[in-house]
């Protein structure tokens, strides 16, 4: 099975700031990423799907890259709301989430 | 407007067995993929289960094969999940979501708790 990593588990940064995720797959998994947010209390929501393609709504400030084995969810200019639990999740073979980062606001 | 709703979470014994349903609204049921996916308190995401458009073909966590059993009838519009011989650890919000096949139109329920305990 395709196991999936983050890094890093828990970054703090201020509003503003330009913010970087990275996901790794144990294998190969093309460009077959999903990236979600999901705010203290409340459900997934989908952010980038086809590891760089932005889902109707979501805010431009989100964006993905990466293909093969790694790849990274940015915000270019972090606000309150951003404050947030992330995950990747691939769906090449079967399906599997990472771990998970969480997003605190200084 | 697309809604999936999930039903059947309730308290259960360990042992014990629950069939969750997801019903949905809004789209064309029959042409996408459906997954199962849970979170237990205080833990990430675990993907447990997904379905193919048409139902033929269906693939497990390691975690729930042999026990849960993914299925949907394309003419009510809904997934179900048969869960046997629950344990502990299978306490969790059990979410039914669109697969991130369907790209930009992708869809997550509110999700259903099942807890497991004596």
């Amino acid at each position: 099975d395709i196991q999936m990593t983050q890094s890093p588990s828990t970054l703090s940064a201020s509003v503003g700031d330009r913010v970087t995720i990275t996901c790794r797959a144990s294998q190969s998994i093309g460009t077959w990423l999903a990236w979600y947010q999901q705010s203290p209390g409340k459900d997934p929501k989908v952010l980038i799907y086809k590891a760089s393609s932005l889902r109707s709504g979501v805010p431009p400030r989100f964006s993905g890259s990466g293909s093969g084995t790694e790849f990274t969810l940015t915000i270019s200019s972090l606000q309150p709301d951003d404050s947030a639990t992330y995950y990747c999740q691939q769906y090449d073979a079967y399906r599997a989430f990472g771990p998970g980062t969480k997003v605190e606001i200084k | 407007e697309v809604q999936l709703v999930e039903s059947g979470g309730s308290l259960v014994q360990p042992g014990g067995s629950l069939r969750l349903s997801c019903a949905t609204s809004g789209f064309t049921f029959s042409n996408y993929v459906m997954n199962w996916v849970r979170q237990a308190p205080g833990k990430g995401l675990e993907w447990v289960s997904v379905i193919s458009a048409s139902g033929d073909t269906t693939y497990y966590a390691d975690s729930v094969r042999g026990r849960f059993t993914i299925s949907r009838d394309n003419s009510k519009n809904t997934l179900h999940l048969q869960m046997n011989s629950l344990r502990a650890e299978d306490t969790a919000i059990y979410y039914c979501a669109q697969d991130p096949t369907s790209g930009d139109f992708m869809y997550w329920g509110q999700g259903t708790l099942v807890t497991v305990s004596s």
